[in-house]
């Protein structure tokens, strides 16, 4: 069955300092598609980015970045010159889109940025 | 755009009681999703719909139920409320699933069972 592992339940960095989320997955398929969520102390849940299993090129979004990794079974998250406003809780995610529909979360990163 | 709307915003229930979520979207979106947040936890998939007239159930659907008869609306029914079921519950919708993007979220339901 699929499942989404985030080990780091929360992580606190000074502002400007560069941080990485982990995100590690398991699929039984060859055809998936993982995400990264935003959700700000407000509540609402902002999509940072989707991946499909055959683009395996990192992206690089302003001070965003994403490494995928199917070798290890990783779509690590890169946050460079962190701000105040990137302090959230991040969710990765994964869909088995070939076999079913559903969108299983991982129990998301809660991230501090210190002033 | 109103997106994805869900009501009421809160509700406090007493054990026992029933009461339905409503969700509604106005994007013409094939894919319905109801999730729930527990305290400093993550998003658990309770049911999803592809389409009108099609729900399957996700991670944890004991004590809830929906229906989906139309494309705009995707309700989700508690029969007898239970305090492990106090939670925020999240509805989301997605033009074509995962398959082609993101999920659109409502702003949350927060239920408290008492």
């Amino acid at each position: 069955a699929q499942k989404v592992t985030q080990a780091q339940t929360e992580i606190s960095v000074v502002e400007k300092e560069d941080v990485t989320l982990d995100c590690v997955y398991e699929t039984r398929d060859t055809t998936y598609y993982l995400f990264w969520y935003k959700q700000p102390p407000s509540g609402e849940l902002v999509f940072l980015i989707r991946r499909n299993s055959f683009d395996e090129q990192n992206e690089i979004s302003g001070r965003y970045s994403w490494n995928f990794q199917k070798s290890t079974s990783s779509f690590n998250f890169t946050i460079t010159a962190s701000q105040v406003v990137d302090s959230a809780v991040y969710f990765c995610a994964l869909s088995e889109g070939h076999r079913d529909d559903k969108i299983i979360f991982g129990k998301g990163t809660r991230l501090h940025i210190l002033p | 755009n109103a997106g994805v709307t869900q009501t009421p915003k809160f509700r406090i229930l007493k054990i026992g009681q029933s009461m339905t979520l409503q969700c509604a979207q106005d994007m013409n979106h094939n894919y319905m999703y109801w999730y729930r947040q527990d305290p400093g936890m993550g998003l658990k998939l309770i049911y999803y719909s592809v389409g009108a007239g099609i729900t399957d159930k996700g991670e944890v659907p004991n004590g809830y139920n929906v229906s989906r008869s139309t494309t705009e609306d995707f309700p989700l029914r508690l029969e007898l409320a239970a305090p492990s079921q106090t939670s925020v519950y999240f509805c989301a919708s997605s033009g074509q699933g995962p398959n082609t993007g993101e999920l659109f979220f409502g702003e949350g339901s927060r239920l408290t069972v008492l």
